[in-house]
């Protein structure tokens, strides 16, 4: 089953700009699929952040933005908060119709 | 307001086969757009997909666990059921099941997810 791929760690300090890669294949992302991305406080249920690539639901600040090229995707986080330490993941879909998450980033707040 | 919930056993013995109920509220199983999918956590470790369920009763398996998974669904009871055969240790994890909205014949974003089950698989 294919995997999306996603650094383990990234870190930054308040107000600082971090960004989360994940790439994907031409199976899923590079198949023009949707990338969609979850925040998961620590022991919380994961909570979508970001859907269809570059879309923020209602409540979501806008300093976390996504965008997607070719097979792979980012979730930028601009203004770093104290609260965004969390886990984040990506999500798609592939071409055998199931569903794929990334392996996991783990954001902290210096 | 849209909830998920999760039940099921929270100790399994190796070999045993685990079912979980995922019963929903706030939208319904036939609603066209929207689906079921089950994800699981094992402790410490990232999330997996592990199948969906859409209201046409399309259904899809992880490539890796569908000789063991079967996702099904009651529509009138609001309800989406999921069993695991042959459980084993490394089936350990917190299980969640999530709403799937769909584009066409493909799941898209999971939203909301239920609390989540820790099931422990162990003699």
């Amino acid at each position: 089953q294919s995997v999306l791929t996603q650094p383990p760690s990234v870190s930054g300090a308040p107000g600082q700009r971090v960004t989360i890669s994940c790439t994907g294949s031409s199976s899923n992302i590079g198949a023009g699929y949707h990338v969609h991305w979850y925040q998961q406080l620590p022991g919380m249920v994961p909570k979508v952040l970001i859907y269809r690539d570059n879309n923020r639901p209602s409540g979501v600040p806008d300093r976390f933005s996504g965008s997607k090229s070719g097979t792979s995707a980012s979730l930028v986080i601009t203004g770093l908060q104290a609260e965004d330490e969390a886990d984040y993941y990506c999500q798609s879909y592939d071409n055998s119709l199931t569903g794929v998450f990334g392996t996991g980033t783990k954001v902290t707040v210096l | 307001q849209v909830t998920l919930k999760e039940s099921g056993p929270v100790l399994v013995k190796p070999t045993e086969t685990l079912t979980l109920t995922c019963t929903v509220s706030g939208f319904s199983l036939s609603n066209s757009r929207m689906g079921v999918s089950w994800i699981r956590q094992p402790p410490g470790k990232a999330l997996e997909w592990l199948a969906h369920i859409f209201s046409n009763d399309e259904k899809s398996y992880s490539t890796s666990l569908k000789n063991r998974l079967t996702i099904s669904k009651d529509t009138s009871k609001s309800q989406v059921v999921l069993t695991m055969t042959n459980m084993d240790p490394v089936d350990t994890a917190t299980y969640y099941c999530a709403r799937t909205t769909i584009f066409g014949v493909v799941g898209e974003w999971f939203d909301p997810w239920g609390q989540g089950t820790l099931v422990t698989v162990s003699s």
